[in-house]
C-alpha cells in the first residue's frame, strides 16, 4: 500500500538560508499535518491543511509557512533558518471524512542547520 | 488543555521480562490512540492503533489497552528482547496528534 512520501530525506543548510520540505500524502487523503521533533524531544504539531485550506495551527514560527496544493501535496517553507530549526520534520496524512481520522506518518525529513 | 504524559520516562529490564508502559491523557474526546516505536535518529514505526470505541489491540508480543473514561492506555510487551530497546511514544489523536514524551526502554541481554 502507498505510504506518505517526504522529500528530501536529509537536508543540510546554513544559517539564514531557506529550505523547502515536501510531503505527498496517501492517495485520496484530504488532510496533511506537519510535526517538528527536536533532538531528544517528542514531535510537536506545527500546522495542518484540509482540502487545501489551513485547518489548524500549532507552534509554527512566523518564519515558516506552508500550503497544500491542488494535488493535495504540501510544502513547508522555512526561511531565515536558525540553528534551533535542526530537527526531524514529519508529515502525516489522513482522510478527515473517514470515521476515525487515523493519521499516517511519513519517514521524516532530517534538517541540519549549520 | 490537551496533554499526554508517559511513565516511566526510562526503563531497563533483563531480557525475557514482561513489561508495561503507561500513557495518560487529559482530554478523553479522542479519535484514536497510537503507540509508536522510535529508534535513535530514526522515524516513527507504528506498533498499534486503538480506535476510540475499542478497548484493546494485540500484535504479536504487544498488547495495548485503552480506557477512555480514565484517560489511560497501557502497552504490554511480553518476553522482552534486546531488539525491543527503543523509545516508545504514545500519540493521542484529536484534530491533531499530541505525542507523549516517550519511554526509553533498554532490554539487557
Amino acid at each position: 500500500a502507498a505510504g506518505v512520501i517526504q522529500s528530501p530525506r536529509h537536508l543540510i543548510k546554513e544559517k539564514r538560508e531557506t529550505a523547502t520540505l515536501k510531503c505527498y500524502p496517501i492517495p485520496r487523503h484530504d488532510t496533511v499535518y506537519w510535526y517538528q521533533q527536536g533532538p531528544g524531544q517528542d514531535p510537536q504539531f506545527l500546522i495542518s491543511f484540509y482540502e487545501k485550506m489551513q485547518s489548524d495551527k500549532g507552534s509554527i514560527p512566523d518564519r515558516f509557512s506552508a500550503q497544500q496544493f491542488s494535488d493535495y501535496h504540501s510544502e513547508l517553507n522555512m526561511s531565515s533558518l536558525e540553528l534551533g530549526d535542526s530537527a526531524l520534520y514529519f508529515c502525516a496524512s489522513s482522510l478527515k471524512r473517514g470515521p476515525y481520522n487515523e493519521q499516517f506518518f511519513g519517514p521524516g525529513t532530517r534538517l541540519t542547520v549549520l | 488543555k490537551q496533554e499526554v504524559t508517559q511513565i516511566p520516562a526510562a526503563l531497563s529490564v533483563p531480557e525475557g521480562e514482561n513489561l508495561v508502559l503507561n500513557c495518560s491523557f487529559t482530554d478523553s474526546a479522542i479519535y484514536n490512540l497510537q503507540w509508536f516505536r522510535q529508534d535513535p535518529g530514526k522515524g516513527l514505526t507504528s506498533l498499534l492503533l486503538i480506535q476510540s470505541s475499542q478497548r484493546e489491540q494485540t500484535s504479536g508480543r504487544l498488547n495495548a489497552s485503552l480506557d477512555k473514561s480514565s484517560g489511560r492506555s497501557t502497552l504490554y510487551i511480553a518476553a522482552s528482547q534486546p531488539g525491543d530497546s527503543a523509545t516508545y511514544l504514545c500519540a493521542v489523536s484529536y484534530d491533531k496528534v499530541i505525542f507523549g514524551p516517550g519511554t526509553s526502554l533498554s532490554v539487557i541481554p
